[in-house]
């Protein structure tokens, strides 16, 4: 019940295009969805977060949806560049009790061609 | 403000060595948390430690344990290493505790178990 399942595991995407990336969660007691970055030889860097109680958030290109129902949220990065070329996890965690740690979906490897 | 730094940032051990590494939080943190991230396994939580008490802990043995000092410095130590161990080990720090606040990385300790 803890695990976060990603999907895909690696994309390519040309340049200009939109990159998505799917998760889904069984806790319910999750309240906290963050996405993050990580570049070769880096720590993950958050990206982006949001919490139930909105849909959608959105940060320039980076765009989270949110469907409680679902159990679903996924990351679309709009107009993809080489730069974003990275692996991005999608994590999340309760306010409360032992899931109050990140529990982090499996990744997926963005390329972005030119 | 400086970020999360961990040192040393490479290692090389044997099998049956013990090895210790430090994480320094972000300023005014008080939330240290701990993840190994492994090409199998992903990222997963070790423990976490806020105001020098671990509040959460992982599916790890007791090889793993850790502690934070007054001024939330955290040290982890691997007791009888084996080559399983081979991982880069990840700090993050967050302001309350984890689930509530953002946690941020360290750029991570890759430890080679030979």
């Amino acid at each position: 019940q803890q695990q976060v399942k990603q999907s895909p595991q690696s994309l390519i995407v040309q340049k200009g295009g939109i990159s998505i990336i799917n998760c889904a969660y069984e806790n319910t007691a999750f309240d906290y969805f963050p996405w993050y970055q990580q570049f070769p030889g880096k720590g993950p860097a958050l990206l982006i977060a949001i919490r139930p109680d909105v849909s959608e958030k959105k940060e320039g290109r980076f765009t989270i949806s949110f469907n409680k129902s679902a159990k679903q949220f996924s990351l679309h990065i709009m107009d993809s560049q080489p730069g974003d070329s990275a692996t991005y996890f999608c994590a999340a965690s309760a306010s409360t009790g032992t899931a109050s740690k990140l529990t982090f979906g499996t990744g997926t490897r963005l390329q972005v061609t030119l | 403000k400086a970020g999360v730094t961990q040192t040393p940032r490479y290692l090389i051990k044997t099998r049956g060595q013990q090895v210790t590494l430090s994480c320094s939080p972000i300023s005014g943190h008080r939330s240290v948390s701990w993840y190994q991230q492994t090409p199998g396994q992903g990222l997963q939580f070790l423990f976490e430690y806020f105001s020098e008490t671990q509040r959460n802990k992982g599916n790890f043995p007791g090889r793993f344990s850790g502690r934070q000092f007054s001024n939330s410095r955290s040290e982890m130590n691997v007791s009888t290493l084996e080559l399983g161990d081979s991982a880069l080990y990840l700090c993050a720090s967050s302001l309350g505790i984890a689930g509530t606040e953002t946690q941020y990385f360290g750029p991570g300790t890759r430890l080679l178990v030979l």
